[in-house]
C-alpha cells in the first residue's frame, strides 16, 4: 500500500497565528484529499486537491504531484480550527481505496 | 457538499448482542461505501470496501463473519458487529464515494460501547 506520512504530529498555536501541515506520499497519488476532523469526530471534506493550488477562506492548500507531497496553509487560525488535519491518497481514479495519514493533531488557543 | 448519515450516533450493548449501524448517502448515489473504524487519537482503519449489489472485500485481518455488511441500494450499507465484546468498542465511520466528483464523504460515525 501507500504510506503517508504527516508531519507535525502535534501543532499548538495562539488564535491568530498561521500555519502549514505536510503530507508525503510513499508512491504517486491521483486522488488527494484534505479533511478535519472535529471534536465529535465527524470527517469534513476541505480539499480534493490531486495537483494544484487551491484556496477556501483562510485556508489553502498545494499539490505537487511529481514530488508526492502536498501542503495545508490555515491563516489567521480560530479557535474552531481545533482539531485533527488528515490527508488521504488514492492510487487511481475507480475504486480504490483512501490512504490516510496518522493526522495532525491542532489546538488554538485563544 | 454531499451529506451521508450514520444511525445510531452512539449504542451502548451487552456483549453477546449484535448491533446494527447504517449508513446512508442522502443526496447522491453511492456505488461505493467504506467502513473505517478509528481508536482514540489513531487514524482510520479501513475494514472493508462495499459495493452496491455485491459481496464486500475485507481488509486483511478483519473477520468478516463478524463484521457483515450489507450494500443493498445505491443510498444504503449497513456494518453489524455480531456477538459484540468489548473488545470491539471503538468509533466506526463509514463513507460514500459520490462518483461525478471522485470525492469520498464521510458520516459523523457511530461510537460503539460494548459492556
Amino acid at each position: 500500500g501507500i504510506q503517508v506520512e504527516q508531519s507535525p504530529p502535534d501543532l499548538i498555536l495562539q488564535e491568530g497565528a498561521n500555519s502549514t501541515l505536510r503530507c508525503n506520499f510513499s508512491d504517486s497519488v491521483n486522488n488527494l484529499q484534505w479533511f478535519h476532523q472535529n471534536p465529535w469526530g465527524q470527517l469534513i471534506n476541505l480539499f480534493y486537491i490531486p495537483s494544484g493550488t487551491k484556496q477556501n477562506g483562510r485556508l489553502s492548500a498545494t499539490t505537487v504531484a511529481t514530488e508526492r507531497y502536498s501542503l495545508l496553509y490555515i491563516s489567521s487560525s480560530q479557535t474552531t480550527d481545533s482539531g485533527v488535519y488528515f490527508c488521504a491518497g488514492r492510487r487511481d481514479s475507480t475504486l480504490g481505496r483512501l490512504y490516510f495519514g496518522r493526522g495532525t493533531q491542532l489546538t488554538v488557543w485563544p | 457538499g454531499a451529506v451521508v448519515s450514520q444511525h445510531p450516533s452512539r449504542v451502548i450493548c451487552k456483549s453477546g448482542t449484535s448491533v446494527k449501524i447504517e449508513c446512508r448517502s442522502l443526496d447522491f448515489q453511492a456505488t461505493t461505501m467504506f467502513w473505517y473504524r478509528q481508536f482514540p487519537k489513531q487514524s482510520l482503519m479501513l475494514m472493508a470496501t462495499s459495493n452496491e449489489g455485491s459481496k464486500a472485500t475485507y481488509e486483511q485481518g478483519v473477520e468478516k463473519d463478524k463484521f457483515l455488511i450489507n450494500h443493498a441500494s445505491l443510498t444504503l450499507s449497513t456494518l453489524t458487529v455480531t456477538s459484540a465484546h468489548p473488545e470491539d468498542s471503538s468509533f466506526y465511520i463509514c463513507s460514500a464515494r459520490d462518483y461525478r466528483v471522485e470525492t469520498q464523504y464521510f458520516g459523523p460515525g457511530t461510537r460503539l460501547l460494548v459492556l
